[in-house]
């Protein structure tokens, strides 16, 4: 049974800092994995996919990277404002199952 | 491109009643996932309908059901309500069976008392 672990639960970091959040699965045949974003009392929003086949990618201010066969991956976000504050999420999708199993979350405060 | 939209926002139902939620997936996409959400397990996958079938299903009670209409909307029906089942209910949209990036809709929030 595929399990997703983030580490932290939960940071807090100055404006302007440069930061890496932890996502560790157990059952490496995946078939991708997604970084989320999801605020308060709201739905989740798609902040980067990695296919299993890939070893990052990157959008604006955020690379994510895979490391499948140790089953790692991390989250960076370059120069931290108050806007990313939010629960940072990472899912994988089964290779054989497709059913996407989430992590716990990140919570992120980026503080002014 | 219009986002996926779930209705409604907010329910409150008392215990062994029954719900039912909506999802209207993103304009072409065919598969729609569903989670539940609460703060002790995260987030739970619920199943996964394609073509008007189900193609998938989480570790959920057979209370849960769902279907899916011929224009990919969803809906998902929760019969005898359990205080356990309080819950932000997520929908979620991908172009192809399962393997598409999913966007998720806002959420219905369930309350049951």
């Amino acid at each position: 049974k595929q399990e997703v672990t983030q580490i932290p639960a939960a940071l807090s970091v100055p404006e302007g800092e440069n930061l890496v959040l932890n996502c560790s699965f157990t059952d490496s045949a995946i078939y991708n994995l997604q970084w989320f974003r999801q605020d308060p009392g709201k739905g989740l929003t798609s902040l980067l996919l990695i296919q299993s086949s890939q070893r990052e990618q990157t959008s604006g201010r955020l690379n994510a990277s895979l490391d499948k066969s140790s089953g790692r991956s991390t989250l960076y976000i370059a120069a931290s404002q108050p806007g990313d504050s939010a629960t940072y999420l990472c899912a994988v999708l089964g290779g054989s199952n497709y059913k996407l199993t989430f992590g716990k979350g990140t919570l992120l405060t980026v503080n002014p | 491109k219009a986002g996926v939209t779930q209705t409604p926002r907010y329910l409150i139902k008392t215990r062994g009643q029954q719900v039912t939620l909506s999802c209207s997936p993103i304009s072409g996409h065919r598969s729609v996932s569903w989670y539940q959400q609460t703060p002790g397990q995260g987030l739970q996958f619920l199943f996964e309908y394609f073509s008007e079938t189900q193609r998938n299903k989480g570790n959920f009670p057979g209370r849960f059901s769902g279907r899916q209409f011929s224009n990919s909307r969803s809906e998902m029906n929760v019969s005898t309500l359990e205080l356990g089942d309080s819950a932000l209910y997520l929908c979620a949209s991908s172009l192809r069976q399962g393997r598409d990036e999913q966007f998720f809709g806002p959420g219905t929030r369930l309350t049951v008392l």
